[in-house]
């Protein structure tokens, strides 16, 4: 079975700090998939970013950077020079390579920037 | 381009009444999912569907039944709602090994 845990509930900083929200995933799996999603107040929900299991490669866009460590199986998201357009609540998800395609959701982490 | 959207965005419901939420997409993906969310908990899987005419459970399919009789369309039905269905739905879609895109979600309150 696949679990993740995001262990931030909730987080505040003030505009301009940068912010790190960590996921940490479980899976037997040797092939899935990683996901980042955004969920802003209005209540829809963005997605941001995928990487697969292969590929550890940090990636950055933008203020958005992400760093993916298989070793420690974390996949964590840092917001650089935060803006109060961040705030959010932010999910990461995790999907398995085989199966129903299902994404297994963490608890979301709440951010609050503090203009 | 509309991607995913979802009808109706709110609705409130009596104990015992019945309803079904539409979902529909416009990307031609073959997978089409709904989850429900509820805080505390992250969003968790109802319902999938893998192509058209197929429908399967998720993790918390009690109370709800589905239908994906067109491609593009993904029903979730409530027979008789109950206090515990009071939720936010997401349904979302995907191509095969693609990325899952959500639509905008509907609220549900059932009294």
């Amino acid at each position: 079975a696949q679990k993740v845990t995001q262990a931030q509930t909730e987080i505040s900083v003030v505009e301009k700090e940068d912010v790190t929200l960590d996921c940490v995933y479980e899976t037997r799996d040797t092939t899935y998939y990683l996901f980042w999603y955004k969920q802003p107040p209005s209540g829809e929900l963005v997605f941001l970013i995928r990487r697969n299991s292969f590929d550890e490669q940090n990636e950055i866009s933008g203020r958005y950077s992400w760093n993916f460590q298989k070793s420690t199986s974390s996949f964590n998201f840092t917001i650089t020079a935060s803006q109060v357009v961040d705030s959010a609540v932010y999910f990461c998800a995790l999907r398995v390579n085989f199966g129903n395609e299902k994404l297994t959701f963490g608890t979301g982490t709440r951010l609050t920037i503090i203009p | 381009n509309a991607g995913v959207t979802q009808t109706p965005k709110f609705r409130v419901l009596k104990t015992g009444q019945s309803m079904t939420l539409l979902c529909a997409q416009d990307m031609n993906h073959e997978y089409m999912y709904w989850y429900r969310q509820d805080p505390g908990m992250g969003l968790r899987l109802i319902h999938y569907s893998v192509g058209e005419g197929t429908t399967a459970k998720g993790e918390v399919p009690d109370g709800y039944n589905v239908s994906r009789l067109k491609k593009q369309n993904f029903l979730l039905g409530l027979e008789s709602a109950a206090p515990s269905q009071t939720s936010v739905y997401f349904c979302a879609s995907s191509s095969t090994m693609e990325t899952q895109y959500f639509g905008p979600g509907t609220r549900l309150l059932v009294l």
